[in-house]
C-alpha cells in the first residue's frame, strides 16, 4: 500500500459544485502539504499544515480550504468549483526538516471542472 | 524566495553520464538545495539535496559550486527508467518560509535507448 493515499484519484465535475479532496498518509509525519499542477508547469503550493493546529496559506490559496482532520489526514476542498481549477493535485508529507527535509507525494488527484 | 534556473530539456543515451545544471545565484546561506523528479504519470519523488558539499547516494551525486551559486545533478549512468522532470529547488531553512519548497518549470531529461 502507498504511504500517501489520494482519493479520488480522478474526478469530473461541474462548475459551482463543491469537491473535496482527501488525503492520508501512514508514515507518522506531522507536516502534509496539497500542491497543484498544471500542463508544462511546475508545482505550486496550495495550503501546507506543520501539525494537527497549523494551517498555513501558499502561493495560491483563493478559492480552496483545507481541514486538518487527524495527524494523518488533511482534506483539500473547493467550494465552488471553477474550471480553472481543472489540474492535478498533489498531497505530500514530510518529517522534521532537521533530518533530510524529504517530502513524500501521493500519486495524485486529476481533477476537471466543466 | 530564491529562484532557480535550469534548461527546459536535456537529451542522453543510454548507460551514459547525465549532467543536469542548476542556476541560483541569489541563494542564501540558509538555503539547501534539493533535487526532485517526476517520473510520468506520478508524484514527484525525492532525489538528493546539499547545502555546502558535494553529495552522493544510491541515486545520485549532487555537485555544488564552491559559491554556491550553481549546482549540477549527476546521473552516472542514465537508464530509461531516469526518463522524467528534474526539479531543482532551493529550501528554506527558516523564517516564514520554513520548511515550504517552491517548484520551477524543471528540466525535461529524455534518454535515448
Amino acid at each position: 500500500d502507498a504511504d500517501v493515499t489520494q482519493t479520488p484519484r480522478n474526478r469530473i465535475t461541474k462548475t459551482g459544485k463543491r469537491i473535496m479532496l482527501e488525503c492520508s498518509q501512514t508514515k507518522g509525519h506531522d507536516r502534509m502539504y496539497w500542491y497543484r499542477q498544471d500542463p508544462g508547469l511546475g508545482l505550486r503550493l496550495i495550503y501546507y499544515s506543520f501539525d494537527v493546529k497549523d494551517i498555513n496559506k501558499g502561493e495560491i490559496s483563493d478559492g480552496y480550504s483545507v481541514s486538518r482532520q487527524a495527524q494523518a489526514k488533511f482534506s483539500l476542498s473547493l467550494e465552488s468549483a471553477i474550471p480553472n481549477q481543472t489540474a492535478l493535485y498533489f498531497c505530500a508529507t514530510s518529517g522534521s526538516f532537521a533530518n533530510t527535509g524529504e517530502l513524500f507525494f501521493g500519486e495524485g488527484s486529476r481533477l476537471t471542472v466543466l | 524566495d530564491a529562484k532557480t534556473t535550469q534548461p527546459n530539456s536535456m537529451e542522453s543515451n543510454e548507460e551514459e553520464p547525465v549532467h543536469l545544471p542548476c542556476n541560483h545565484s541569489t541563494i542564501s546561506g540558509t538555503d539547501y538545495i534539493h533535487w526532485y523528479r517526476q517520473l510520468p504519470s506520478q508524484g514527484p519523488e525525492y532525489v538528493i539535496h546539499g547545502l555546502t558539499s558535494n553529495v552522493n547516494n544510491r541515486m545520485a551525486s549532487l555537485a555544488i559550486a564552491e559559491d554556491r551559486k550553481s549546482s549540477t545533478l549527476i546521473l552516472h549512468r542514465a537508464t530509461l527508467r531516469d526518463a522524467a522532470v528534474y526539479y531543482c529547488i532551493l529550501r528554506t531553512a527558516g523564517g516564514t518560509s520554513y520548511g515550504k519548497l517552491t517548484f520551477g518549470q524543471g528540466t525535461i531529461l529524455t534518454v535515448h535507448p
